[in-house]
């Protein structure tokens, strides 16, 4: 079935400094995907959607400048997180939309998380 | 959006059948019901999703009501790996982008 690779699973790093996460879907073609982040104990929090060729879509109240999105091929979007601070910890997920022959939808796949940690 | 109310918790015994309600008063005419669950430190999976018919697969059954305002998820046979944050979803492909919004979902834990 369709698979989305999310990269790194888990990182630390310094307050002040930039993280990237990548996505990529293998052996389908992504030309949207999405991003979540998740604190301990709560649920999914879209954050944005990623069109290929195209600027980020956000949802309201996440900063633009602060998590930058790069969808530059159907297969790979990127997440930073620029000068990121302690209460960026979260667990950030992307997903991409499954579809079939026909167009026919199969439901959304997700990638395993990244566990972001900033000291 | 249309939103999905579920209970916060609930147990289950291993091997027994579980049913996991999901009530969407508001659901419109377009819009789909989707299942996902989490296990921890995990992304979301894919269960099942469906429209108006009951649907099946090797993983669930989803019973949608007639007048499409509530539906149940139902695990035939509970397993341990079965744990994991249950949520329903209301998703209208016609609006919305595509994007899928998560409540808070039932958190489903199963003992042996």
């Amino acid at each position: 079935g369709a698979v989305v690779s999310q990269h790194p699973s888990w990182v630390i790093c310094k307050s002040g400094t930039s993280v990237k996460i990548e996505c990529r879907s293998l052996d389908f073609q992504a030309t949207t995907m999405f991003w979540y982040r998740q604190f301990p104990k709560q649920s999914l929090m879209l954050m944005a959607t990623s069109n290929e060729g195209s600027k980020a879509t956000y949802e309201q109240g996440v900063e633009k400048d602060k998590f930058l999105i790069n969808h530059a091929s159907l297969t790979l979007s990127t997440l930073t997180v620029t000068s990121a601070h302690p209460e960026d910890s979260s667990f950030y997920i992307c997903s991409a939309r499954m579809t079939g022959p026909s167009l026919l939808f199969y439901g959304y796949t997700f990638g395993s998380g990244t566990r972001l940690t900033v000291v | 959006d249309a939103k999905t109310t579920q209970p916060n918790s609930m147990e289950s015994n291993e091997e027994e059948p579980v049913h996991l309600p999901c009530n969407h008063s508001t659901i419109s005419g377009t819009d789909y019901i989707h299942w996902y669950r989490q296990l921890p430190s995990q992304g979301p999976e894919y269960v099942i999703h469906g429209l108006t018919s009951n649907v099946n697969n090797r993983m669930a059954s989803l019973a949608i009501a007639e007048d499409r305002k509530s539906s149940t998820l139902i695990l035939h046979r509970a397993t341990l790996r079965d744990a994991a944050v249950y949520y329903c979803i209301l998703r209208d492909p016609l609006n919305q982008g595509g994007k899928l919004i998560f409540g808070q979902g039932t958190e489903l834990s199963v003992k042996p």
